[in-house]
């Protein structure tokens, strides 16, 4: 089946400074893929929508500029937390959609700011 | 705009016994509708997914979904729960050309001995 994976499932880093966070679809081409953040014991919020080769789509209330998605290619497609502060601390997950309503996720990655 | 209601944020079983995890929904067009499961610290894996074909739809793990409009209700069951089902469930619905997925809150299943 479709598999997507993202790098890396966790990660410390320092206040202030940038994290970076792949979403790769290892059989297929994924024109658009999804970015959610989960908060312990919630659900996912979408931040925005990554179409290849154009900018992101982000929801109300979303940082474009904190948060900077590229989608480079078919099967990639990164997020990168600048200059990141504790309160950014979350469970970050990418989907990636293979076709109409056939979307499959990533394992997610912990980001701890401290 | 569309939503989902899950009904529960916990709902404990005993090994063997069945599961019912509710699910309301809202939405101005024809939804898709999904089940998703999650285990801690993981991704999401899809359970089963409805997408205006068959009304009961079955899925992986013996799990299946029956979708009632006239309740606008997509309730997820299993005859019989295994230790190995302890999870977070979403129910998510997604309508529209731009095919968001919209989450509920989750329901939390324990499964106990």
């Amino acid at each position: 089946g479709a598999v997507v994976s993202q790098h890396p499932s966790w990660v410390i880093c320092k206040s202030g400074t940038s994290v970076k966070i792949e979403c790769r679809s290892l059989d297929f081409q994924a024109t658009t893929m999804f970015w959610y953040r989960q908060f312990p014991k919630q659900s996912l919020m979408l931040m925005a929508t990554s179409n290849e080769g154009s900018k992101a789509t982000y929801e109300q209330g979303v940082e474009k500029d904190k948060f900077l998605i590229n989608h480079a290619s078919l099967t990639l497609s990164t997020l990168t937390v600048t200059s990141a502060h504790p309160e950014d601390s979350s469970f970050y997950i990418c989907s990636a959609r293979e076709e109409l309503l056939r979307y499959t996720f990533g394992s997610g990655t912990r980001l701890t700011v401290v | 705009a569309q939503s989902v209601t899950q009904l529960d944020s916990h709902v404990s079983v005993s090994e063997g016994t069945p599961v019912l995890l509710r699910c309301n929904y809202s939405s101005s067009y024809s939804p898709s509708l999904f089940w998703y499961v999650q285990h801690p610290n993981k991704g999401l894996q899809l359970l089963l997914k409805y997408t205006s074909a068959a009304t009961l739809v079955k899925g992986i793990n013996g799990f299946e979904a029956e979708f009632k409009k006239s309740e606008t209700s997509f309730h997820l069951t299993k005859p019989s729960a295994h230790m190995s089902d302890a999870a977070e469930y979403f129910c998510v619905v997604s309508t529209g050309t731009a095919s968001k997925l919209t989450f509920g809150t989750g329901t939390r299943l324990q499964v106990t001995l």
